[in-house]
């Protein structure tokens, strides 16, 4: 079985500070790990995934995740916020043979000025 | 562009009516998901497909049904058996379904009941 914990529900930064959203999973097998990003009233846009090669994984527009086995984490980071940060995060796991994946409940993410 | 097409983008329903929402996808993927969103939540599965003529029952499949009779299309039914009904409806589409590929979405469609 497996499962993912979002450790936020909301997050706020100022504009030009680092983000950091954290996801945790467990996993029967190898995961595949995948961060999307939703603006309101949107679907969801792929950031970056992992899938068993490196364990830094870099995505769109400046964001980075590593993968870390020991610890069960998939954190997500940013080195400086932007304005157009602003949505919501959902960290997914994917490790059935066909790929179901599973949601975490979600990071909102504030940036202020 | 190729991508993943909904509609309509806001419905409203009625009580004991059924609605349909529109999937079409000319990304010439084999598989195609739908999704359940509510507010503050994360997504839950309610129907897949993996290829044309086949689906399967995701996790809160109870009040939906689907059909798949073109590879590029799965519209999705909002029966009256389905007693919350609303929400935020997102549908997804991949490379023939297996681990670690990339799921695609669409800009979903919302449906209220009145």
């Amino acid at each position: 079985a497996q499962s993912v914990t979002q450790l936020d529900s909301h997050v706020s930064v100022s504009e030009g500070t680092p983000v950091l959203l954290r996801c945790n999973y467990s996993s029967s097998y190898s995961p595949s790990l995948f961060w999307y990003v939703q603006h309101p009233n949107k679907g969801l846009q792929l950031l970056l995934k992992y899938t068993s090669a490196a364990t830094l994984v870099k995505g769109i527009n400046g964001f980075e995740a590593e993968f870390k086995k020991s610890e069960t984490s998939f954190h997500l980071t940013k080195p400086s916020a932007h304005m157009s940060d602003a949505a919501e995060y959902f960290c997914v796991v994917s490790d059935d043979s066909w790929g179901k994946l599973q949601f975490g409940a979600g990071t909102q993410v504030v940036v202020t000025p | 562009d190729g991508g993943i097409t909904q509609s309509p983008k806001y419905l409203f329903r009625k009580e004991g009516q059924n609605v349909t929402l529109s999937c079409e996808q000319n990304l010439n993927h084999d598989a195609m998901y739908w999704y359940r969103q509510d507010p503050g939540q994360g997504l839950r599965l309610i129907y897949y497909s993996q290829i044309v003529n086949d689906f399967q029952k995701g996790d809160i499949a109870e009040g939906y049904s689907v059909s798949r009779e073109k590879k590029e299309s799965f519209p999705l039914t909002v029966t009256s058996a389905q007693k919350n009904p609303t929400a935020f409806y997102l549908c997804a589409s991949s490379i023939p379904a297996v681990s670690g590929n990339t799921i695609y979405f669409g800009e979903g469609s919302w449906l209220t009941v009145v």
